[in-house]
C-alpha cells in the first residue's frame, strides 16, 4: 500500500514536500517513481529514483525545481518541489516500479496527493 | 523522447459488447508496454504488462497484444464497472516514461 501526504493550496514560486509512506513490501527492493496528473488530462511522469537512491531522473518539465528521494529505513518516499507553476497544478501519485531489467511499470499506486498553485 | 498515440479519444460501447483500444508508438518499444484502467476519483491500476500479460486478480476478458508500434486492448464483453479511462505506457526507451492520452470508454 502507498498513501501519499503533503499536498495543499501554494502561491506561485512556493514549494512543497510530498511524502509518499509504503507498507506491505519491502520497500527497499524497489524503484520507485512520482506520476502527476492535471485535472481532466491525462498521466505525466515526473521522477524516478532506483531502490537504493543512486539512480535518479526527471522530466524536462520539472528538472531543477523538483528533488525526489527516499528514505529507506522509514519505508518513505519524497518529492521537494520548488518554484511552483500553475501548470504544476496537479494530483501526484507515489507508485512502485517493477519489472525485470530496464522494465518499469507501474503498480501499485498511491491514491494520490492534490498541489494547488495559485495566488 | 517516445510518443504515445491512443485512439479512439472515447469509445462508446454497451454493455456485453467487446471494446478495441488501440495504442501506437512513435518508435518500437519492443513488447514493453503497459495498460492501465482508472475510474474518475481514483488512482489508476495496472491492467497489462509485457504487451499482453494480465497481472495480478485482472479478469480474463482483458487481453493485451501487439509488439514494435501497434498495440491493442480488448475488452471481450464490456461489464458495467470495465467503464472507465485506459491508459498505454511505453518502457521500453527511458527516461522518460510516456503514457498516452488515454481512451474514455463510455456507456453507448
Amino acid at each position: 500500500q502507498l498513501v501519499e501526504s503533503g499536498g495543499g493550496l501554494v502561491k506561485p514560486g512556493g514549494s512543497l514536500r510530498l511524502s509518499c509512506a509504503a507498507s506491505g513490501f519491502t520497500f527497499s527492493d524497489y524503484y520507485m517513481s512520482w506520476i502527476r496528473q492535471a485535472p481532466g488530462k491525462g498521466l505525466e511522469w515526473v521522477s524516478y529514483i532506483s531502490s537504493g537512491g543512486s539512480t535518479i531522473y526527471y522530466a524536462d518539465s520539472v528538472k531543477g525545481r523538483f528533488t525526489i528521494s527516499r528514505d529507506n529505513a522509514k519505508n518513505s518516499l519524497f518529492l521537494l518541489v520548488n518554484s511552483l507553476r500553475a501548470e504544476d497544478t496537479a494530483v501526484y501519485y507515489c507508485a512502485r516500479g517493477y519489472g525485470p531489467g530496464n522494465s518499469n511499470w507501474f503498480d501499485p499506486w498511491g491514491q494520490g496527493t492534490l498541489v494547488t498553485v495559485s495566488s | 523522447e517516445i510518443v504515445m498515440t491512443q485512439s479512439p479519444a472515447t469509445l462508446s460501447v454497451s454493455p456485453g459488447e467487446r471494446a478495441t483500444l488501440s495504442c501506437r508508438a512513435s518508435q518500437t518499444v519492443s513488447s514493453n508496454l503497459a495498460w492501465y484502467q482508472q475510474k474518475p476519483g481514483q488512482a489508476p491500476r495496472l491492467l497489462i504488462y509485457g504487451a499482453s500479460t494480465r497481472a495480478t486478480g485482472i479478469p480474463a476478458r482483458f487481453s493485451g497484444s501487439g509488439s514494435g508500434t501497434e498495440f491493442t486492448l480488448t475488452i471481450s464483453s464490456l461489464q458495467s464497472e470495465d467503464f472507465a479511462v485506459y491508459y498505454c505506457q511505453q518502457y521500453n526507451n527511458w527516461p522518460p516514461l510516456t503514457f498516452g492520452r488515454g481512451t474514455k470508454v463510455e456507456i453507448k
